[in-house]
């Protein structure tokens, strides 16, 4: 059974880091992309950043790029994301996501982790 | 960056019967499109894919069907259970991947 599990959210200042985890199990993780998709409260979702299996390329929203940086650590079967110089506007529900059913480089988000929420405020 | 929208924002329906939801790309996505189901307090899952793919364990009652710019998501006889909200995605043209603002199925 696929299992991804986040840790890592909690209450920070604006301008404030946090670094959130995800530990997933049930599948071969080396094999998948990776991503993150945020929800804030009571709004739509938004993705967030992707990363490729070996860790080698990575991509962001334009809100969070220079900012955000998606990792991987394949031997611990681990995605993470580290967030910094937070605002306001961060704070939601932080999603893991494994990219899967792919046509190409075009996959959707197949299993999701149950979240972690960010909230920045002073 | 594709915009994707959703009519309606609220949709009422009474068990057992048809729902069908609306999506609209800025652009073609040709047929990377997905259906998510998202309950209160639950992360969103995976309905389905490729435009009318069900995912695993995915009840035949959910269809979806559409090309190009205009997509539906058909759910042919309500159950309760089937009450949430519902989002589409596209996958055609990214980074970024966006998703639709959502459809609140609510029962009338």
């Amino acid at each position: 059974e696929v299992q991804l599990v986040e840790s890592g959210g909690g209450l920070v200042q604006p301008g404030g880091s946090l670094r959130l985890s995800c530990a997933a199990s049930g599948f071969t993780f080396s094999s998948y992309w990776m991503s993150w998709v945020r929800q804030a409260p009571g709004q739509g979702l938004e993705w967030v950043a992707n990363i490729i299996q070996h860790g080698s390329e990575e991509y962001y929203v334009d809100s969070v790029r220079g900012r955000f940086t998606i990792s991987r650590d394949n031997a611990k079967n681990s995605l993470y994301l580290q967030m910094n110089s937070l605002r306001g506007e961060d704070s939601a529900v932080y999603y893991c996501a494994r990219v899967g059913h792919c046509t190409s480089t075009r996959c959707t988000f197949d299993f999701w982790g149950q979240g972690t929420l960010v909230t920045v405020s002073s | 960056e594709i915009v994707m929208t959703q009519s309606p924002a609220t949709l009422s329906v009474s068990p057992g019967e048809r729902a069908t939801l609306s999506c609209r790309a800025s652009q073609s996505v040709s047929s990377h499109l997905a259906w998510y189901q998202q309950k209160p307090g639950q992360a969103p899952r995976l309905l389905i894919y490729d435009v009318s793919t069900r995912a695993t364990g995915i009840p035949a009652r959910f269809s979806g069907s559409g090309s190009g710019t205009e997509f539906t998501l058909t759910i042919s006889s309500l159950q309760s259970e089937d009450f949430a909200i519902y989002y589409c995605q596209q996958y055609d043209d990214w980074p970024p991947y966006t998703f639709g603002q959502g459809t609140k199925l609510e029962i009338k």
